[in-house]
């Protein structure tokens, strides 16, 4: 089954550094999405690359997809202590499915 | 800016008790769904809906689990006779009309509390 898996599923940082969290999944997909969860809260959407995208960028975000080894990365730049959150990729929309497959997570921590 | 709404924020009820959670979806969004999250753990698919209809559901979503779209604005998740395990946070999500849009919009989410 397909299934996104984040590392490191811990991150801590200083305000300013960048933050690279990386997944991986096991099956073809159609796209790859990023989430951000603040503790106790709903998901916000952050990007999707879809599966023709190599790399994607959204203001501090940046989004690379390679199929070919089935994995990803989101990295942060210029981290802000506002961007402490868990980050979830999640594939999905494969085959006419409609589910989106959600890895465990980086809980990334960013200190002032 | 349009968001998922959903109510209530959190309940708590006993084992065997029924437990209905309600969701707003976005207005224009035609695709609806629910996944939740134990804590510490994954979020996981439950059902997904189109067209006033299951258009898929997971393992989770066993006989004890039901879905309804009773007017044009609301989506509930109903469980019937809840146990321990499903103590866990309940989020509904809607998408936009959109076949290429994979967006989801996500609600706060409904802790749900079983004793």
């Amino acid at each position: 089954s397909q299934q996104g898996e984040e590392d490191p599923q811990a991150l801590s940082i200083q305000e300013g550094e960048n933050a690279t969290m990386n997944c991986s999944y096991k099956t073809s997909i159609n796209n790859l999405q990023w989430y951000r969860q603040n503790s106790g809260r709903g998901l916000v959407h952050l990007i999707l690359i879809r599966s023709n995208e190599r790399e994607k960028h959204s203001g501090r975000l940046r989004v690379t997809l390679d199929t070919s080894k089935k994995s990803s990365s989101l990295l942060i730049t210029a981290s802000r202590a506002a961007d402490t959150a868990s980050y979830f990729c999640a594939t999905g929309f494969q085959g006419g499915s409609e589910k989106l497959v959600f890895g465990k997570g980086t809980k990334l921590t960013v200190n002032p | 800016e349009p968001e998922v709404t959903q109510t209530p924020s959190h309940q708590v009820t006993q084992m065997g008790q029924e437990v209905i959670l309600r969701c707003v979806p976005i207005s224009n969004h035609l695709y609806f769904y629910w996944y939740r999250q134990i804590l510490g753990q994954k979020v996981e698919f439950l059902v997904s809906f189109y067209n006033n209809e299951i258009s898929e559901k997971s393992e989770i979503f066993d006989d004890q689990f039901s879905v309804e779209r009773p007017d044009g604005s609301n989506f509930t998740l109903k469980i019937r006779s809840t146990k321990l395990e499903d103590s866990a946070m309940y989020f509904c999500a809607s998408r936009g009309t959109s076949v290429n849009t994979g967006e989801l919009f996500f609600g706060e989410g409904s802790r749900l509390t079983v004793l």
